[in-house]
């Protein structure tokens, strides 16, 4: 088995601050995946990097960055927080799935706030 | 572009209640469908994936078979527990737009001992 690990649990800034979240994975997964979680909107993805060397831009990226460190590590930077984007920030890994769509397995979530 | 549509917002049942949620969704190719469970606290957990036309997807007593006719993948379980309440999303994959998952938006059940 393995564990994603999502720092820190809550994220409290200020309007206009650059914020910073972490996420670890120990599964050795090839593909990671940073999301927001709004009430009644259901998961949206923000960045996703197949592979270590590698980002992409999802449905949501506007206002972020995404660093890729090394294959276990994948970093979300929110570049000017807006009160708008409060939300829940969950980070995701996979097996490069291909065609069969393996499946992805998340982290407990950053929450965060602005002030 | 794909869309996963899930009508229920929330619902509400008793222990042993047969339960039914619905998702509906719309794909230019033909995507695999998942299930995936949150529990309060935790980020969602995996159910179980479908990836082709009456193929039956299944865990934990919950199932769901893929509907290419109605494009649906509806989430049944015959007799809930208190432990089923979570919320429940629907996503699908389509290898037209790469590793990504799209989303519902998710159906809190909430079950009553």
């Amino acid at each position: 088995g393995g564990i994603i690990t999502q720092t820190p649990k809550f994220l409290i800034g200020q309007e206009g601050q650059k914020l910073t979240l972490k996420c670890q994975q120990n599964f050795n997964h090839d593909t990671m995946y940073w999301y927001r979680q709004d009430s009644g909107k259901g998961l949206r993805l923000i960045y996703y990097s197949i592979t270590e060397n590698d980002l992409q831009k999802g449905d949501l990226s506007e206002g972020y960055d995404a660093s890729r460190e090394k294959k276990s590590s994948f970093s979300l930077t929110v570049t000017s927080a807006q009160k708008n984007e409060m939300a829940v920030f969950l980070c995701a890994s996979s097996i490069l799935g291909g065609f069969n769509y393996a499946e992805q397995f998340f982290g407990p979530g950053t929450r965060l706030t602005v002030l | 572009g794909d869309s996963v549509t899930q009508t229920e917002g929330q619902v509400a049942l008793s222990e042993e209640d047969f339960l039914t949620i619905h998702c509906n969704y719309s794909a230019s190719g033909y995507p695999a469908l998942f299930w995936y469970v949150q529990y309060p606290g935790e980020g969602p957990q995996f159910l179980f994936r479908a990836s082709r036309d009456k193929e039956k997807g299944s865990s934990r007593g919950f199932e769901a078979t893929y509907d290419k006719g109605t494009t649906s993948f509806h989430l049944r379980k015959a007799s809930v527990q208190e432990s089923d309440s979570a919320v429940y999303y629907c996503a699908l994959g389509d290898i037209n737009m790469g590793y990504k998952l799209t989303f519902g938006t998710g159906t809190s059940l909430l079950v009553d001992p």
